[in-house]
């Protein structure tokens, strides 16, 4: 069955980075476009980024620009969302999803998040 | 870009039918048919219920059901239950600047 597996809580001071991993199985890793959404503690779903199927191409929500990298291994099945400049707001459990697409923009399947603390 | 518009919150009684809304605008959703509703369990990870605005995945009661209007999007849950209380999310593509735009999110109670 497909199944996206993200690594566990982290924990950073402020300016730090943060690399959240997300490892497919179960359907073929390199025919899908994966995203990263991201939900502060008691708030809502935020949109953070998506990545196409051979890592070549990323498209950043505006807030999170010269901050957000995304990369993809294809020999791994895994997807990385690297974040810099940690602030408190920062703060959040982050996903990774699976888009059903291409283009469709939805997200059939979604890892069981990760959640980052940024605290001094 | 700005989040969609829910309503905070939505009530029903068991077998009622409750309907929340999504307000966006022409450059999200007024211009695609690419609205999507998830629903969220607390402490679990959303799960899709809705997509291209009325499509229901396999595996989704046909109690849940979606629709399009103009700027509007909404998602109907008819003969509620009380494992539909949750919060609702509703997302829609925004261009390929924008990409991708989430509701505020709508708690769902089942009284």
């Amino acid at each position: 069955q497909v199944q996206l597996v993200q690594s566990g809580a982290e924990v950073k001071k402020p300016g730090a980075s943060v690399k959240v991993s997300c490892k497919a199985s179960g359907y073929t890793f390199t025919s899908y476009y994966m995203h990263w959404v991201r939900q502060a503690p008691g708030q809502g779903l935020e949109w953070m980024g998506i990545i196409n199927p051979t890592g070549s191409s990323t498209t950043y929500a505006h807030k999170f620009h010269g901050r957000l990298t995304m990369t993809r291994d294809a020999s791994t099945s895994t997807v990385y969302m690297d974040l810099s400049s940690l602030r408190s707001e920062d703060t959040a459990l982050y996903f990774c999803a699976r888009e059903n697409g291409p283009h469709l923009y939805y997200f059939d399947q979604w890892g069981q998040g990760t959640l980052v603390t940024v605290s001094s | 870009q700005s989040a969609l518009t829910q309503p905070a919150s939505v009530s029903g009684s068991p077998g009622q039918s409750i309907t929340i809304s999504c307000t966006g605008t022409s450059s999200d959703v007024g211009s695609y048919n690419l609205v999507s509703w998830y629903q969220q369990h607390p402490g679990k990870a959303p799960k899709l219920m809705i997509y291209e605005g009325s499509k229901r995945p396999s595996g989704v009661s046909n109690r849940f059901s979606g629709s399009k209007s103009g700027n509007t999007a909404s998602l109907t849950i008819s003969g509620l239950q009380a494992e539909d209380e949750a919060d609702y999310y509703c997302c829609s593509y925004a261009g390929s600047h924008s990409s991708v735009v989430f509701g505020g999110g709508t708690k769902l109670t089942v009284l």
